[in-house]
C-alpha cells in the first residue's frame, strides 16, 4: 500500500532563514512526487512535481529514492511562504485506471518576520 | 487550468439528514475526485466520478453512505447522506486535466454535523 509521511505537523522559521519541510513516501511502483500548498483563504494548489525539475518560488524538490524521500527545500524563507503544504504521491488505480493522489497529513509552515 | 465552482461553501446540519455538495467546473474534464478532510487529517480520496458510469469508490466508503452523480463533463454532485457528527469534515472537489496529472481543487465545503 501506499503511504505519504510528514513527520512535521508545525515548521516555524525566521524570515531569511533556510526551511526544509520532510516528506517520505512508500510505494513499490515507480513514484510520481508533487508538493502541493494552500495558502490562507486560498484553495489547494500545485507547486512542484519531482518530473518537472523546477524551481518554484525558490522551492526545489529532489525525489531521493534510496531514501524514499521528496523534501521541499528553500534556502532563504519569506513571510509569504507562509502556508500549509502536502506532500502528495501519484499513482494508476488497480488496472491502470484513473491517476489517483495520496496526500501526506500536511505540514503548517510559519515563516516569521 | 481548471476553476472549480464548489457549493455550499460551509452548512452545519442536523444529525440523520443528508447533504448535497453540487462541484461546476469551467471545462469539460473526463475524472472528478472526491476527497474528505476531517479535522487534523490529510486529504483522503472518497471515489473517482466518470460521466456515464457508476463512481469508483475507495476502501471504507459506500455508495449508500456518500451517493455521487455526474451527468455530464463539467458538473458532480456528492451527497452525504445520514450524517453524523463524525461526518463533520472538509469536502473537497478536485479534476485532473488533460492527462497533466495536475490535480485542481475547488475551495472545499465545510460540513459541521450537530
Amino acid at each position: 500500500a501506499q503511504r505519504v509521511t510528514q513527520p512535521e505537523k508545525l515548521l516555524s522559521v525566521f524570515k531569511g532563514a533556510p526551511v526544509e519541510l520532510k516528506c517520505n513516501y512508500s510505494y513499490s511502483g515507480s513514484p510520481e512526487l508533487f508538493w502541493y500548498v494552500q495558502y490562507s483563504r486560498q484553495r489547494l494548489q500545485l507547486l512542484l512535481r519531482h518530473i518537472s525539475r523546477e524551481s518554484i518560488k525558490g522551492f526545489t524538490a529532489d525525489l531521493n529514492k534510496g531514501e524514499t524521500s521528496f523534501h521541499l527545500k528553500k534556502p532563504f524563507a519569506q513571510e509569504e511562504d507562509s502556508a500549509m503544504y502536502y506532500c502528495a504521491l501519484g499513482r494508476l488505480g488497480s488496472g491502470g485506471s484513473n491517476y489517483k493522489l495520496t496526500f501526506g497529513k500536511g505540514t503548517l509552515l510559519t515563516v516569521n518576520p | 487550468s481548471a476553476v472549480i465552482s464548489q457549493k455550499p461553501s460551509r452548512d452545519i446540519c442536523q444529525r440523520g439528514t443528508s447533504l448535497t455538495i453540487q462541484c461546476q467546473v469551467d471545462s469539460q474534464v473526463t475524472m472528478m475526485f472526491w476527497y474528505r478532510q476531517q479535522p487534523g487529517q490529510s486529504l483522503t480520496l472518497i471515489a473517482t466520478a466518470n460521466q456515464g458510469s457508476e463512481a469508483t469508490y475507495e476502501s471504507g466508503f459506500v455508495i449508500d453512505k456518500f451517493p455521487i452523480s455526474r451527468p455530464n463533463l463539467t458538473f458532480s454532485t456528492l451527497t452525504v447522506s445520514n450524517m453524523s457528527p463524525e461526518d463533520s469534515s472538509i469536502y473537497l472537489c478536485s479534476v485532473e486535466e488533460g492527462g497533466r496529472r495536475e490535480a485542481f481543487f475547488g475551495q472545499g465545503t465545510r460540513l459541521t454535523v450537530v
